[in-house]
């Protein structure tokens, strides 16, 4: 019954590999994310999805590319992968609360590694 | 700029030797903050929403507090199993949704 979750758990790769990281959310919310959590463990958001539309495109590359084919679902797509791209990667989902903010349930992430 | 800054970066505290931790923020159109847990190799888990100035929330050992410019963790008579990072995120309208800003985390450790 876990309610994020990630595949992989681990990827080590080359570098100039392309990769994917999928996310599933089964609490039925309407917006998921994609944070960073990089070396010195400060989270970044990367994207936000809301019913399959990117509502939120922070500063990142463009190697990098959310693809959503359900509400449910919000995979990581990235191309020609770099060294810094090394990184924990966290994906989320949130509602909307009664109080008019969001609470986030975090996956376990995956923990990427570029050679 | 929206910023949020966590102090102190490290905690070391002998069981039962109550704290606090502090989440100063700025940021304009807040629409909440958020305290986390976040344990070595797991992802953050939700503690507390807070939405306005004088709201307090409390669940166990911990008490989260919140003002106009910042907020603050209270943890009384802490145990070894509270040892994690506390994160602390602001959350404010972006362009075409909420954004979310996690300061960099406090570390705290409880020795028994």
């Amino acid at each position: 019954d876990t309610a994020v979750s990630q595949t992989p758990k681990y990827l080590v790769t080359q570098m100039g590999n392309d990769k994917s990281i999928k996310c599933e959310q089964n609490l039925g919310h309407d917006t998921m994310y994609w944070y960073k959590q990089d070396s010195k463990k400060f989270l970044k958001i990367m994207f936000s999805y809301n019913n399959k539309e990117l509502i939120i495109n922070e500063t990142v590359p463009n190697r990098f590319s959310p693809k959503s084919p359900d509400k449910a679902h919000l995979n990581l797509h990235i191309n020609s992968l770099e060294l810094g791209d090394s990184a924990v990667y966290f994906c989320a989902s949130s509602q909307v609360l009664s109080g008019g903010g969001e609470t986030q349930y975090f996956g376990p992430g995956t923990r990427l590694l570029v050679l | 700029e929206d910023q949020v800054t966590q102090s102190p970066e490290a905690l070391r505290l002998q069981e039962g030797e109550s704290s606090s931790l502090n989440c100063s923020y700025t940021v304009s159109g807040l629409r909440g903050l958020f305290w986390y847990r976040q344990d070595p190799g797991k992802g953050p888990e939700f503690l507390f929403t807070l939405y306005s100035a004088g709201e307090e929330k409390e669940k166990e050992r911990l008490k989260a507090t919140l003002t106009k410019k910042e907020s603050f963790l209270h943890i009384t008579a802490p145990k070894p199993e509270d040892s994690a990072t506390y994160l602390c995120a602001v959350q404010a309208l972006g362009t075409g949704g909420f954004k979310t800003i996690f300061g960099a985390g406090t570390r705290l450790f409880v020795k028994a």
